[in-house]
């Protein structure tokens, strides 16, 4: 039973970087993809993006040009950096380990992964003060 | 990117009753790659549905999925009280990954 732990400051700054990490146990980071997906208070689920064990990831546009995911397979933990955090970050960010679903080519290059979300970690709310 | 709309927004039902929850996606949906989630408050989304219409591990069979292309479906028959919660579906066909808004199933 893979279990999955979310940590990190639970209040950012505006302007700064969030920076989150979530541990891995009862299974390996290899060979799997990781997820990270955010909720802000009362609203609906967004999904930032995904990690591949061999460290490839891709974002939500929306996000992509302020979010960095990255593995690190000696510590079975990956983590998630957001940079430039607004008040519209502050939200519950989970952790989830993608259950593949196959995958499709992008037509750039890449072989996207699909996949849904058996495993979460309970969620960490981290708050962007203004 | 494949925008989801759920149907209808919340639902007001009696135990035993059943609900029928929609999601309409703005394009057609990849190979059917649709899931759906249940959300009780404080605690992480919980995975029922996956490709449509397969239960996950442990979802009682009063849960069932059903849909393709644009048009999904979640039906719960003879709701239990630990049915009432917020639903969403997701798609997972096409990059970004994206969820309904949420339904929510509460007591009449």
């Amino acid at each position: 039973q893979v279990e999955l732990q979310e940590s990190g400051p639970g209040l950012v700054k505006a302007s700064e970087t969030l920076s989150l990490t979530c541990s891995v146990s009862g299974g390996s980071i290899s060979p799997n993809e990781w997820s990270w997906i955010r909720q802000p208070p009362g609203k609906g689920l967004e999904w930032i993006g995904y990690v591949s064990y061999t460290g490839f990831a891709n974002y939500n546009p929306s996000l992509r040009s302020r979010v960095t995911m990255s593995v690190d397979t000696s510590s079975n933990q990956f983590s998630l950096k957001l940079t430039s955090v607004t008040t519209a970050d502050t939200a519950m960010y989970y952790c989830a380990k993608v259950t593949p679903a196959g995958d499709y080519y992008d037509g750039a290059g890449y072989y996207i992964q699909r996949g849904f979300f058996e495993y979460w970690g309970q969620g960490i709310l981290v708050s962007v003060s203004s | 990117e494949i925008v989801l709309t759920q149907s209808p927004v919340t639902l007001s039902l009696s135990p035993g009753e059943t609900a029928t929850l929609s999601c309409r996606a703005s394009q057609s949906v990849s190979d059917n790659r649709l899931a759906w989630y249940q959300q009780k408050p404080g605690q992480p989304p919980r995975l029922l549905i996956y490709d449509v219409s397969n239960r996950a591990t442990a979802i009682p069979g009063r849960f069932s999925g059903s849909g393709s292309g644009t048009d999904f479906t979640l039906t719960i028959r003879g709701l239990e009280p630990q049915d009432f919660a917020v639903y969403y579906c997701q798609q997972y066909g096409r990059s970004p990954w994206t969820f309904g808004q949420g339904a929510r199933v509460q007591v009449k």
